[in-house]
């Protein structure tokens, strides 16, 4: 079983609509967690990291929900710039500095 | 600050040659990252360094692979030799981890291929 799994999508939206997808992760002592953000031949930039009280920046919300081991990501108002690869990261047990990388779900905007 | 800087950032080599990616690190930042990612495989951590010192290469595919970080401010990634299925784009990467998170920023990558 992989670490970090997603839906790969895509998830083709029209501008304005929100798309939403999850993630889940098979460590339970995991201790961080985060979304990157991967431009098609770009690096991976983070997008924003994920509390376990749930956290929004601007139009985008991160929720985790600890019991069932997923992390999920909510876009509202989808912009084309938004077009993009969205990658679920996870980090171990405490001290451990390993990232685990979801394989990415990626998400089209369409105007 | 620049960010991370990759060079070079597109390499074509041909199998069995040797195969020297380079990072430098930002400045300040305690901790470098080694990436591999391929379609197939996504990304994946080879190694990583603190402070110099490497800490867990188990990511590192083979013997051919090889990663020093003689300072602070330059880290290699070597492949010797090459093969056809080492083409992947490498990424660096790096975090300091004070701020009690791990978040690592990325170069642009060395897009890599071996014919």
């Amino acid at each position: 079983r992989k670490e970090v799994e997603q839906d790969p999508g895509p998830f083709n939206v029209p501008e304005g609509a929100t798309v939403a997808f999850n993630c889940t992760y098979s460590n339970s002592a995991s201790q961080s967690f985060f979304w990157y953000r991967q431009d098609c031949r770009k690096e991976p930039k983070l997008l924003m990291s994920v509390y376990s009280s749930g956290n929004e920046d601007g139009r985008f919300t991160a929720q985790l929900n600890r019991a069932s081991q997923y992390i999920s990501l909510l876009i509202r108002d989808s912009k084309l710039s938004d077009s993009a690869t969205y990658l679920c990261v996870v980090t171990g047990f405490l001290g451990d500095y390993k990232l685990s990388f979801g394989a990415g779900t990626t998400v089209t905007v369409r105007a | 600050d620049a960010g991370v800087i990759q060079s070079p950032r597109h390499e074509v080599t041909e199998m069995g040659q040797e195969v020297t990616l380079r990072c430098k690190p930002i400045s300040g930042h305690d901790y470098l990252f080694w990436y591999r990612q391929t379609m197939m495989r996504g990304l994946e951590l080879l190694i990583y360094f603190n402070n110099n010192v490497p800490i867990d290469d188990s990511g590192m595919p083979e013997d051919r692979f090889s990663a020093k970080m003689p300072n602070a401010s330059f880290s290699t990634l070597k492949i010797q030799p090459s093969e056809p299925r080492d083409s992947a784009v490498y990424f660096c990467a790096s975090s300091e981890l004070w701020t009690g998170e791990n978040i690592q920023y990325f170069g642009a990558g060395t897009r890599l291929s071996v014919l």
